[in-house]
């Protein structure tokens, strides 16, 4: 079983719908991030967050630390709003010592249709 | 954009050469990272750097060499491709360990 998961794997939409992107960790974590990955591959970091919520623009990311559960919503979808979207997590070393590397999700494709 | 560039952007090459890629950045970070991605695998890191000439492994590093004698510069070298590393290669900077990774462009290496 994979460390992070998300779901769904491929999600299609249409423009101002409001999209949910789920990531569950099955490791106890320091931080976790959302990335934005366009069709032309550039890979983007959204937030970074280890508790609560963020919201920039129309993206807003939420965490639950004790269910090990965090969401990207995007209100008022728009087509240029398709993308993967890759959620990953930094993992606490033994004894609470947080490091840098970073364990991936598969990544959920969001098509936007005008 | 973090000034982050990759070297070459696409490459083909065949089975049992030598391969090189670089990542450069003009940002002055101490982490640099190397990562592949690949359908159903998602991101995994191959090794990283903290610093010039300390370098150390992830998760997917057997056949990888890293090397960095340079704060801008980190090469990712295979030494002898196989057709399993094709892949796309991202390399990854960072000011601090848990601070956010900017990703370079890519690089599509294909080995035939």
């Amino acid at each position: 079983k994979n460390e992070v998961e998300q779901s769904p794997q491929n999600l299609t939409a249409q423009e101002g719908e409001f999209i949910t992107i789920n990531c569950s960790y099955s490791v106890g974590i320091s931080a976790l991030h959302w990335l934005q990955q366009h069709p032309g591959g550039g890979i983007v970091s959204l937030f970074m967050l280890s508790s609560g919520k963020k919201k920039h623009g129309r993206l807003i990311a939420t965490i639950n630390i004790q269910e090990k559960h965090s969401s990207l919503h995007i209100t008022a979808s728009h087509p240029r709003d398709s993308a993967v979207y890759i959620c990953a997590v930094r993992s606490l070393r033994a004894g609470g010592t947080s490091y840098g590397k970073l364990t991936f999700g598969q990544g959920t494709i969001l098509t936007v249709h005008p | 954009d973090a000034g982050i560039t990759q070297s070459p952007r696409h490459k083909v090459t065949e089975t049992g050469t030598p391969v090189t890629l670089r990542c450069h950045q003009t940002e002055n970070h101490r982490y640099m990272y190397w990562y592949r991605q690949d359908p159903g695998h998602g991101l995994r890191l191959i090794h990283y750097s903290y610093g010039v000439k300390d370098t150390d492994k992830g998760e997917v590093s057997d056949g990888y060499s890293v090397s960095r004698s340079k704060t801008e510069d980190f090469l990712l070298t295979l030494e002898s491709a196989t057709s399993s590393q094709t892949s796309v290669y991202f390399c990854a900077i960072s000011s601090g360990a848990t601070d956010t990774q900017y990703f370079g462009p890519g690089t599509r290496l294909t080995v035939l």
